[in-house]
């Protein structure tokens, strides 16, 4: 079974700061993938960032970036110069490549940007 | 825009009665999926179907049917309406294949079970 662990209910970081939002994961499956979707207070969830299990590249998508760890299992989200209107509910989640598409979702992290 | 919508948006109904949440997409992807979200729980899945005729239970599906009416519909009921299925209810899309097969959601659908 596919576990996602986010060990961080809530954050709090600065406007035009960085951020990284932890996230560990448990599979015994070599071909995996893993997303970050952010869900803003209206409650849509926005798909983020992807990163593969054999991208040998760190996924990099505007201000977003994951930093993939696969010895340590992790794929932490990076959020460079934050800005107000990151504040949001942020899950990462995984889908394991031989059972269909399926996604595993992490407990989420709530982030909060102080001006 | 090709989408995924969600109808109704808010709905609060009693204990036993029988509640269909409806998923409707233009995206013309083959796969849709119908996922609860708790507080503290992230999302989890219920049901899953990659094309009209292949319906998949997931991690949850006690107390929950769904019908794949085409490929561009896909409803969830709840046979009879017990308070803890009081949620958030979403709704994805995703294709067979693609670079990162990664899933779109509609807006989700607040049901109160009293």
């Amino acid at each position: 079974a596919q576990k996602i662990t986010q060990t961080q209910p809530g954050m709090f970081v600065q406007e035009k700061e960085a951020v990284t939002l932890d996230c560990t994961y448990d599979t015994s499956d070599q071909s995996y993938g893993l997303f970050w979707y952010k869900q803003p207070s209206s409650g849509e969830m926005i798909f983020l960032i992807y990163q593969g299990s054999y991208d040998e590249q760190n996924a990099t998508e505007g201000r977003y970036s994951l930093n993939f760890q696969k010895a340590r299992k992790s794929a932490n989200l990076v959020i460079s110069a934050s800005q107000l209107g990151d504040s949001a509910m942020y899950f990462c989640a995984m889908r394991v490549n031989n059972a269909g598409n399926m996604l595993t979702f992490g407990g989420g992290t709530r982030l909060m940007v102080k001006p | 825009d090709a989408d995924v919508t969600q109808t109704p948006r808010n709905r609060i109904t009693k204990t036993g009665k029988r509640i269909m949440l409806e998923c409707s997409q233009t995206k013309g992807h083959d796969r849709m999926y119908w996922y609860r979200q708790d507080p503290g729980l992230g999302l989890r899945l219920i049901y899953y179907s990659f094309d009209v005729k292949d319906i998949n239970k997931g991690e949850i599906s006690d107390g929950y049917s769904v019908s794949r009416q085409a490929q561009a519909k896909f409803s969830l009921s709840l046979e009879s309406a017990i308070p803890n299925q009081t949620a958030l209810y979403f709704c994805a899309t995703s294709v067979q294949s693609g670079p990162h097969n990664e899933q779109f959601f509609g807006p989700g659908t607040r049901l109160t079970v009293l």
